[in-house]
C-alpha cells in the first residue's frame, strides 16, 4: 500500500532563512508522482511543485525546490529565503501509477510552518 | 476565468439532518473528487468520479452519497448516518489525459459544523 509520512507537525523559522520540510513515501510502484501543496488559513489548497519518479533532475519553481532522493524514498520541500506569507500548512502528496484519474492521490498529515519576523 | 466553486463556504447542520455540499467546475475536467479534512490532519478521500453517471467510493465513504449527472457538477450529501460530520470538505478536479503532472485543482472548501 502507498503511504506518505510527514514527521514534522510544526516548524518555526526566522524570516529570510531557508527551510526544509520533510516527506518520505512508500510505494512498490516504479511510476509515480510527488506533489507539494500549500494550505493557508483560508483553506484552499495551492499547488507548489511536482516531481515525477522518472525525472532525473530535482524540480524547481521559483523559491521552491524538491529534493528528490529516490533510493531513500524522500521528497523534501526546500523553501529558500522564507517570507511571512509562507506561513501555512504544507502537504506532501503522491499519485499512484498510470495516468488516468483512477490513479488517486494520497496526502500526508501535513506540516504547519510559521515564519517569525 | 475557469475554476471550481464550492458552496456554501460555511454550513451548519442539526443532528439527524442531511445536507448537500455543492461543487461546480468550468474547467472541463473529467474527474472530480471529494476529500474530508479534520483539524490538523491530512486529506482523506470520500468519493470520486471519472465520468458522468459513474462514481467510486474512496477510503471513508460511509455516511456520504454523491451523484454525477453533469460533467460540471459533483454534489456531496452528508447523511444522518455520518456520525461525526464536522470537518472541512474540499472538492477537486483533474483532467483525464496526458498532461504534465495529473495534479488536482482544488475548490476553496466548505466548513461543515454540526450544532
Amino acid at each position: 500500500a502507498q503511504k506518505i509520512t510527514q514527521t514534522q507537525p510544526g516548524m518555526f523559522v526566522q524570516e529570510k532563512e531557508a527551510v526544509t520540510l520533510d516527506c518520505t513515501y512508500d510505494t512498490s510502484d516504479q511510476s509515480y508522482g510527488l506533489f507539494w501543496y500549500k494550505q493557508p488559513s483560508s483553506g484552499e489548497m495551492i499547488f507548489l511543485i511536482y516531481q515525477g519518479s522518472y525525472d532525473e533532475q530535482n524540480a524547481t519553481e521559483g523559491r521552491y525546490s524538491l529534493n528528490f532522493q529516490k533510493a531513500r524514498k524522500s521528497a523534501n520541500l526546500v523553501i529558500s529565503a522564507s517570507q511571512l506569507g509562507d506561513s501555512a500548512m504544507y502537504f506532501c502528496a503522491m499519485r499512484g501509477p498510470g495516468y488516468s484519474s483512477a490513479s488517486k492521490i494520497i496526502f500526508g498529515s501535513g506540516t504547519r510552518l510559521s515564519i517569525r519576523p | 476565468d475557469g475554476g471550481i466553486t464550492q458552496s456554501p463556504k460555511y454550513l451548519f447542520r442539526k443532528e439527524g439532518q442531511n445536507v448537500t455540499l455543492s461543487c461546480e467546475q468550468n474547467l472541463n475536467h473529467d474527474a472530480m473528487y471529494w476529500y474530508r479534512q479534520d483539524p490538523g490532519q491530512g486529506l482523506r478521500l470520500i468519493y470520486y468520479s471519472q465520468i458522468v453517471n459513474d462514481f467510486q467510493k474512496g477510503d471513508i465513504a460511509e455516511g456520504y452519497s454523491v451523484s454525477r449527472e453533469k460533467k460540471e457538477s459533483f454534489p456531496l450529501t452528508v447523511t444522518s448516518a455520518q456520525k461525526n460530520p464536522t470537518a472541512f470538505y474540499l472538492c477537486a478536479t483533474r483532467i483525464d489525459r496526458v498532461v504534465d503532472n495529473y495534479g488536482y485543482t482544488f475548490g476553496s472548501g466548505t466548513r461543515l459544523t454540526v450544532v
